[in-house]
């Protein structure tokens, strides 16, 4: 078990470029979330997928954004055409089921400039 | 609207004092709580999970407790250490199957 990883660590780009982020899970973690957070504030729901099947998007998920998780492992969220309202923090977590405990990564860490 | 709050938002504790954080939350027909700790510019470590039937959940020097029917939860952080400084965040997962989260109590406990 070596816990939710997230690549890149940080990420700065210029503002219009688009971006993609990967999460790789717990094993067997069938539930997989972002989250989004930004400074002083706690993390904003965005999406969840129940093995590969995305099952709800928060309002806060413009169509600028998409996610997949084509194999019902790792995950992608992609950012189209960035703005720098974007400048965050992209939190992946995962659980092995509803109700048990939601482990998170350590963030990808946006900046548009 | 479902919403978690947490007061206060900063809190400084001299070292070996026991202490209280404290989280509310808008609807008491939750599905749990979890607290968590974060550390500057890293994600989120899981502490404690109270499943709604639970009252308390310990683990180690941590105790959660839950109350539904006035809405809260506390942490109870017992002889706190100068390592339990971070930022603790209190989210509930109101039977939607997401957490929502408060914005937390920046913890600074002073050697």
């Amino acid at each position: 078990d070596t816990g939710v990883s997230q690549d890149p660590r940080h990420k700065i780009t210029k503002r219009g470029q688009n971006v993609t982020f990967r999460c790789d899970p717990i094993s067997e973690h069938n539930r997989l979330y972002w989250y989004r957070q930004t400074l002083g504030q706690g993390p904003e729901f965005l999406t969840y997928f129940q093995n590969e099947a995305q099952l709800e998007k928060s309002r806060l998920l413009s169509d600028r954004f998409s996610a997949e998780r084509p194999k019902g492992s790792f995950s992608t969220l992609e950012i189209q055409r960035t703005e720098q309202g974007d400048s965050a923090m992209y939190l992946c977590a995962t659980q092995i089921g509803n109700g048990s405990p939601l482990h998170f990564g350590n963030g990808t860490r946006l900046t548009v400039t | 609207k479902q919403e978690v709050t947490q007061i206060p938002a900063a809190l400084s504790v001299p070292e070996g004092e026991n202490l209280v954080l404290n989280c509310s939350f808008t609807d008491s027909a939750i599905y749990n709580l979890q607290w968590f700790r974060q550390d500057p510019g890293k994600g989120l470590t899981s502490l404690l999970l109270i499943q709604s039937s639970q009252r308390e959940q310990t683990s180690g020097r941590l105790n959660a407790s839950l109350d539904k029917s006035s809405g809260r939860s506390t942490l109870y952080i017992a002889a706190s250490q100068p390592g339990d400084s971070a930022t603790y965040l209190c989210a509930v997962n109101f039977g939607n199957e997401k957490l929502t989260f408060g914005t937390g109590t920046r913890l600074t406990i002073i050697p």
